[in-house]
């Protein structure tokens, strides 16, 4: 039972653009979303979290969207970059104590110069 | 430097020869598991560790045992390996962050082909 959609499967932009990633959850009482990003060779490794209390959280370049009635939420990559080039993984967990993650399906991010 | 090692990284295997997976972590993580990410399916969790003598399963631990003796190893062991379980690997441990919630810490993967 896939409880997070991710799409799409992957994207390639071009230098400069801006790269979006969206996610799709069903299980309402998820209160943490992070993203993964994964390069290649390497194993995941968190790039930028966010709870439903907000609406955007920013870190640089990145920028998650989330919107809480839709139960949806986003990545943004503005300005992309070739070193952005990776796979990303949303998920969706419970913030209290252990709780099982449940991760997207990824998306492969091309970008060229 | 925090880390999660596993061994090996590259590993081709017949089908039905035991064989284990080791991984450790020097974080004094509570909590650590093993995901298989196979193409198109993402992160699938195999089993999970919430302390040491204390495991589950997760979304796909048929084929595969875990064990959790001391509070920094997690081995995964394929007791008779098969071709379907040709993936790629990745142990990972975490601990309660009440700042950030559940940071998870990923090793750098075990590619395991079964011939």
């Amino acid at each position: 039972q896939q409880q997070v959609k991710q799409s799409p499967q992957s994207l390639i932009v071009q230098k400069g653009g801006i790269s979006i990633i969206n996610c799709a959850y069903e299980n309402t009482a998820f209160d943490y979303f992070p993203w993964y990003q994964q390069f290649p060779g390497k194993g995941p490794a968190l790039l930028i979290a966010i709870r439903p209390d907000v609406s955007e959280k920013k870190e640089g370049r990145f920028t998650i969207s989330f919107n809480k009635s839709a139960k949806q939420f986003s990545l943004h990559i503005m300005d992309s970059q070739p070193g952005d080039s990776a796979t990303y993984f949303c998920a969706a967990t419970y913030s209290g104590g252990y709780q099982k993650v449940t991760f997207g399906t990824g998306t492969k991010l091309q970008v060229i110069p | 430097e925090a880390q999660v090692t596993q061994n090996p990284r590259y590993l081709i295997t017949v089908t039905g020869k035991k064989l284990t997976v080791t991984c450790s972590q020097n974080m004094n993580h509570e909590y650590m598991s093993w995901y298989r990410q196979d193409p198109g399916l993402g992160l699938r969790q195999i089993y999970y560790s919430m302390n040491v003598e204390v495991t589950d399963k997760g979304d796909v631990p048929e084929g595969y045992k875990v064990s959790r003796k001391e509070k920094r190893n997690f081995p995964l062991i394929l007791e008779s390996p098969s071709p379907n379980q040709t993936s790629l690997y990745f142990c990972a441990s975490s601990s309660r962050d009440g700042n950030s919630g559940n940071t998870i810490y990923f090793g750098e993967g075990s590619w395991l082909t079964v011939v």
